[in-house]
């Protein structure tokens, strides 16, 4: 049942933007786009969310479609400590659930 | 504010035994899920609890496993007479309401059955 598609992995150098895309054709109205990313060994740690405005906080940025298909977690400057899968989530307004798919691998490279 | 605690970090148990994971949700946060992560698999969400109230447990197996969130101390993942297809990563996640709040997670119990 999965509500995402994300490339399964990707490289990017240290220092330079980290652009990881989220496909979500079958968003409904009443659905958060919600990105986590799981650092190896590691709980899942939460990085932003949003409906449908662009949303930025001190990790990221997320740009979300016009149309709400798609989106863009942007890390302006990865680190290799950035290394982690990324898992971008669609969840229901007032729903509890969080289901993960296979998310994105991102390697940092120096 | 200290996050979600989860102890042991590592447990190993034998066939048979049980195993008692524990999770302490962040301060202010009545809302508790657990989710197991198998080797090599996703995370699956395995149920919910408020405060004394298991409140979905669709994802968890009928038969061995149990959780709890009293009143008073940390919510109890509790699996019985364990076999090795337990292994597994197992993850708890807070948060203060349900709705537009992010769950946060603990660093998760990783159970090792021999």
């Amino acid at each position: 049942d999965a509500k995402t598609t994300q490339p399964p992995s990707m490289d990017c150098a240290e220092g330079r933007a980290a652009n990881l895309p989220c496909n979500h054709s079958t968003i409904s109205g009443n659905e958060y786009v919600y990105w986590y990313r799981q650092i190896h060994s590691q709980g899942p740690q939460y990085i932003i969310h949003g409906l449908k405005n662009n949303e930025t906080n001190e990790m990221a940025s997320l740009i979300i479609t016009e149309d709400r298909k798609s989106s863009t977690l942007i890390l302006p400057h990865a680190t290799l400590r950035d290394t982690a899968v990324y898992y971008c989530i669609v969840r229901v307004v007032n729903d509890y659930k969080l289901s993960f798919g296979a998310g994105t691998t991102v390697t940092v490279r120096a | 504010n200290a996050g979600v605690m989860q102890n042991p970090r590592h447990l190993v148990r034998r066939r048979g035994q049980e195993a008692r994971l524990r999770c302490s949700p962040m301060k202010g946060h009545s809302h508790v899920y657990w989710y197991r992560q198998l080797p090599e698999e996703g995370l699956k969400f395995m149920v919910y609890l408020q405060k004394e109230n298991i409140i979905d447990e669709s994802g968890m197996p009928k038969e061995r496993f149990s959780a709890e969130f009293p009143k008073e101390g940390p919510s109890i993942l509790r699996i019985q007479q364990v076999v090795r297809g337990d292994s597994a990563a197992y993850f708890c996640a807070s948060s203060p309401k349900v709705g537009d709040s992010p769950l946060h997670f603990g660093n998760g119990t990783r159970l090792t059955v021999t």
